[in-house]
């Protein structure tokens, strides 16, 4: 498709699990963002990666969440250990990296910890 | 302070009212500016960009003052259908983060 793609699009497991998230954004983008967004809420910025550049991890809340992006394309989002609070729709997106263009969501996952 | 700050509202105003929204932001290096939209549960849409010069998409218009950093988003003849939360973005350009506010929520009733 021509969009970003995330799956799985629900997630639910139980306390204490690991979790993967993956993000498949649009063909050609460069920068590609994780943000996680709790009922109710704004969006919470998590992680950027730009190119061949070091992600920006400013916003991750902790030492159990990490991401990676392989070949500048597909990027998964780990959760180690997850606790209740972890639940939250995590949505990812994605731009050509350029000045003046704007950032393209996917549907998201819906996650949600037992 | 945070980075870009909006009024979270809530808004509630009738049919065909007008109404606007404001957004500040701190860094004086931003270089592009976004208004999106988003729905309940679901994930934002761009609305439309925001040019210096200021622009217009049918009933919406963007302004920017680069002096006073802040952007703004106006709604003439408001409709049902924008029922939304409407959320700002700033850009830093040159390959920097964009950084979304936190929200504004517009109920547009009967």
């Amino acid at each position: 498709g021509a969009g970003v793609s995330q799956s799985p699009s629900n997630k639910v497991t139980e306390k204490g699990k690991d979790v993967e998230l993956r993000c498949d954004p649009i063909s050609g983008h460069t920068a590609l963002y994780w943000y996680r967004q709790s009922l109710g809420q704004g969006l919470e910025f998590l992680i950027y990666f730009q190119g061949n550049s070091a992600p920006d991890k400013s916003g991750l809340p902790s030492d159990r969440f990490s991401a990676e992006r392989t070949g500048g394309s597909v990027s998964t989002l780990t959760i180690q250990r997850t606790q209740q609070e972890d639940s939250a729709v995590y949505l990812c997106a994605s731009s050509p990296g350029q000045p003046g263009q704007p950032q393209h969501f996917g549907d998201g996952t819906r996650l949600s910890i037992l | 302070r945070k980075e870009v700050e909006q009024d979270p509202g809530p808004f509630n105003v009738p049919e065909g009212a007008t109404v606007a929204f404001n957004c500040t932001y701190s860094n004086s290096a931003s270089q592009s500016f976004f208004w999106y939209r988003q729905d309940c549960r679901k994930e934002p849409k761009l609305l439309m960009s925001v040019y210096s010069s200021g622009n217009e998409d049918g009933r919406f218009t963007a302004q920017l003052n680069r002096a006073s950093q802040y952007i703004s988003l106006l709604i003439r003849d408001s409709k049902l259908s924008d029922s939304a939360t409407y959320l700002c973005v700033v850009n830093r350009g040159s390959a920097g983060k964009s950084t979304f506010g936190d929200g504004t929520t517009l109920t547009v009733k009967p």
